[in-house]
C-alpha cells in the first residue's frame, strides 16, 4: 500500500461550483502538508502549504488537515477554467530529505 | 521563476541505448531530485542529491544512475533503456530537503520515448 492516496480521477465540474480534493496517507510522522498544482505540460508548483493539523485560507484555495483522521483536503471556491490542471498533495516528516506525493487528481473546470 | 533547466526537452531513442538527462541550476540549492511521472502513478522519486557527489536511491532506481560532481548539475542516466522508460522526467531542487516542509521547485520536464 503506498504511503500517500490520491484519487487520480479525473474530475469534470462547472465554472463556479466547489472543488473538495482529498489525499489519505498511513506515515503519523507526517508533519508537513503540501499542494502542487501541475498545468498541462508543465512543471508541478507549489500551491498551498500547511503545517499539522488545521486549516489555511488562500484566496480562493482552503487546504485542511485532519492528522487524526490521517487525511488533507483542498477545497477550491468559486472554480475557474483556469484552474482546470494536476493536483498534486505532498507531504514529509521532520529531517526527512524528500516529499512524498500522491498520484495526483486531473482537474477540468468547463465554462 | 527558480533557475531550472533541463535538456534534452525531447528525445526518441531506442531499446538498449545509453540515454542521459541533465538538469542545471542557477540556485545554488543543495538538493536535487529526479522523478518520473506516469498516468495514474504520480511523481515518483528515482534518486536524489543532497550534496555534490552525494547521492540516494528513491523508490524506482533500477536500470537508472546519478552523478552530481558540480553544484549546478544532476545528470541521470538509464543505462540501457528499455520501453518501460518512456516517461516523463522532471527535476527539482530545494535548499533544506523536505524536512521542513521546505518547496521544491521543479524544472520544465524531458519527455522519453524508448522504442
Amino acid at each position: 500500500q503506498k504511503e500517500v492516496e490520491q484519487d487520480p480521477g479525473p474530475l469534470s465540474v462547472p465554472e463556479g461550483a466547489i472543488v473538495s480534493l482529498n489525499c489519505t496517507y498511513s506515515n503519523s510522522a507526517f508533519q508537513y502538508f503540501m499542494w502542487y498544482r501541475q498545468y498541462s505540460r508543465k512543471g508541478p508548483e507549489l500551491l498551498m502549504y500547511t503545517y499539522s493539523s488545521g486549516n489555511k485560507e488562500d484566496g480562493r484555495f482552503t487546504a485542511q488537515v485532519d492528522k487524526s483522521s490521517k487525511y488533507i483536503s483542498l477545497f477550491i471556491r468559486d472554480s475557474q477554467p483556469s484552474d482546470s490542471a494536476t493536483y498534486l498533495c505532498a507531504m514529509s516528516a521532520p529531517g526527512a530529505q524528500k516529499l512524498v506525493f500522491g498520484q495526483g487528481t486531473r482537474l477540468t473546470i468547463n465554462p | 521563476d527558480a533557475g531550472i533547466t533541463q535538456s534534452p526537452r525531447h528525445k526518441v531513442t531506442e531499446t538498449g541505448t545509453p540515454v542521459t538527462l541533465r538538469c542545471h541550476q542557477t540556485e545554488n540549492h543543495r538538493y536535487m531530485y529526479w522523478y518520473r511521472q506516469d498516468p495514474g502513478h504520480g511523481l515518483r522519486l528515482i534518486h536524489y542529491s543532497y550534496g555534490v557527489k552525494d547521492t540516494d536511491k528513491g523508490e524506482v532506481s533500477d536500470g537508472y544512475s546519478v552523478s552530481r560532481s558540480k553544484t549546478e548539475d544532476f545528470l541521470l542516466t538509464l543505462e540501457s533503456a528499455t520501453s518501460s522508460q518512456t516517461s516523463v522526467y522532471f527535476c527539482a531542487i530545494s535548499e533544506f530537503g523536505g524536512g521542513a516542509g521546505e518547496e521544491q521547485f521543479f524544472g520544465p520536464g524531458t519527455r522519453l520515448t524508448v522504442l
